[in-house]
Parts: C-alpha cells; sequence; structure tokens
C-alpha cells in the first residue's frame, strides 16, 4: 500500500519562487493537513481539511495556500517563497475524526535562499 | 488549541537503561496519542490512550495516561540502540491537532 505519498522529497527555492508541495493517499481518507517541522519548534499545522472542497487553517497559516479538489489530494501552495519557510513538511491523512490513526508522509525538506 | 509540554527536550543513554519521558498539559483531554518519528521519515503512531488512569504497554514500552486526563508518560525498559528517535505526543479528538515538541531520544550502544 502506497499510503501518504509526498512529492518532492527535496527543492531549493530562491526567495520570491513559487511552488507546490504534492500530498496524495489512497486510502480514502476524509481528512488531511499538512504540517511544518522546525529544530525546537515541534509539528506545526498550518492548514487541514475535513473532505473534499473543504479547508480551514491551523497554527500557522500565512503564506501557505491548500485546496481539496478531490479526496485523494491536498496540495500546499507557497505563492511567493520567504527564508523563514524553510522547514520539513508533513502531509497526514487519518479516516475520521472519530478514526485516531493519522498516517504522515515521508515529508518534503524545502529550502528557501 | 490545547498546548502540550514533552520534558525532557533531549536525552541520551546507553543501551540498556530505563528512561520515562512526560507530556504535560493544563487541558482535558479525551484521548492521547504518542508517536515516535525516526530521522528522515514520518512520524509513526505508537499507541493512543483514551481512559484516565490507562496503562498500555508496546513491548518494553510501557504508556499511562494520567488519572485527570492532563498528562501521560511513557516509559522504556532496557533500551536498545533502535529506540532512538523523535518521541511526540498529541491529543487526538480535534480537527486542530496540536503536537508537543517531542523529545528526542538518542540511545548509545
Amino acid at each position: 500500500n502506497a499510503g501518504v505519498t509526498q512529492t518532492p522529497k527535496f527543492q531549493v527555492l530562491k526567495t520570491g519562487q513559487s511552488m507546490t508541495l504534492q500530498c496524495a493517499q489512497d486510502m480514502n481518507h476524509e481528512y488531511m493537513s499538512w504540517y511544518r517541522q522546525d529544530p525546537g519548534m515541534g509539528l506545526r499545522l498550518i492548514h487541514y481539511s475535513v473532505g473534499a472542497g473543504i479547508t480551514d487553517q491551523g497554527e500557522v497559516p500565512n503564506g501557505y495556500n491548500v485546496s481539496r479538489s478531490t479526496t485523494e489530494d491536498f496540495p500546499l501552495r507557497l505563492l511567493s517563497a520567504a527564508p523563514s519557510q524553510t522547514s520539513v513538511y508533513f502531509c497526514a491523512s487519518r479516516e475520521e475524526l472519530a478514526k485516531n490513526i493519522q498516517y504522515f508522509g515521508a515529508g518534503t525538506r524545502l529550502s528557501v535562499l | 488549541t490545547q498546548l502540550l509540554e514533552q520534558s525532557p527536550q533531549f536525552l541520551s543513554i546507553q543501551e540498556g537503561e530505563n528512561l520515562t519521558v512526560y507530556c504535560n498539559s493544563s487541558s482535558v483531554f479525551s484521548s492521547l496519542q504518542w508517536y515516535r518519528q525516526e530521522p528522515g521519515e514520518g512520524p509513526v503512531l505508537l499507541v493512543t490512550v483514551v481512559t484516565g488512569g490507562e496503562v498500555k504497554k508496546l513491548k518494553r514500552l510501557t504508556f499511562q495516561f494520567g488519572d485527570a486526563r492532563k498528562d501521560s508518560s511513557l516509559h522504556i525498559t532496557a533500551a536498545q540502540p533502535g529506540d532512538t528517535g523523535l518521541y511526540l505526543c498529541a491529543p487526538s479528538s480535534n480537527y486542530k491537532l496540536t503536537f508537543g515538541k517531542g523529545t528526542l531520544l538518542t540511545v548509545n550502544p
């Protein structure tokens, strides 16, 4: 089973560039989320979605956009990358709120120069 | 947002030693999860504790949920190098999951 797949695994951007981090899950999970992980800060929630067409902000949403056009995909967009967005990004999914098992992707390591 | 504090932040021990890490909050949780994250990977769920005072065992790992459901602990017996990783706790009962900053455990051979 593929589970949660994130692409790319590594990315280097210049300040001001835009890019989309891809996340796909093949488990038909309704709930998906994006986190960033920085040293000493733990995992912080950026955006989440409780189903196709529904998204909401997490703890640190500024500088990021999301959309959920299908159940399977939940892309994260950086419209104008900044050095402060250098981080490791994780996508996660779970079946529904009552199902407590959250599955994480392997992460995307992003550097913004 | 429910704030979680994990302690210690870093822990380096020798193989065979025992250790305990903690997850504390001022909020009451209906349930709480523990994850382990190995270098270069995403977190993987270890256990969910639901009932106050509950104790769950996973091989050499023992998880306890406080009676008041505000805190939890993870005890590892006879730690092995394979236990090395970042241990994270998170309440599992709301959409805006807030993880603690984690305890980075290193078990030296």
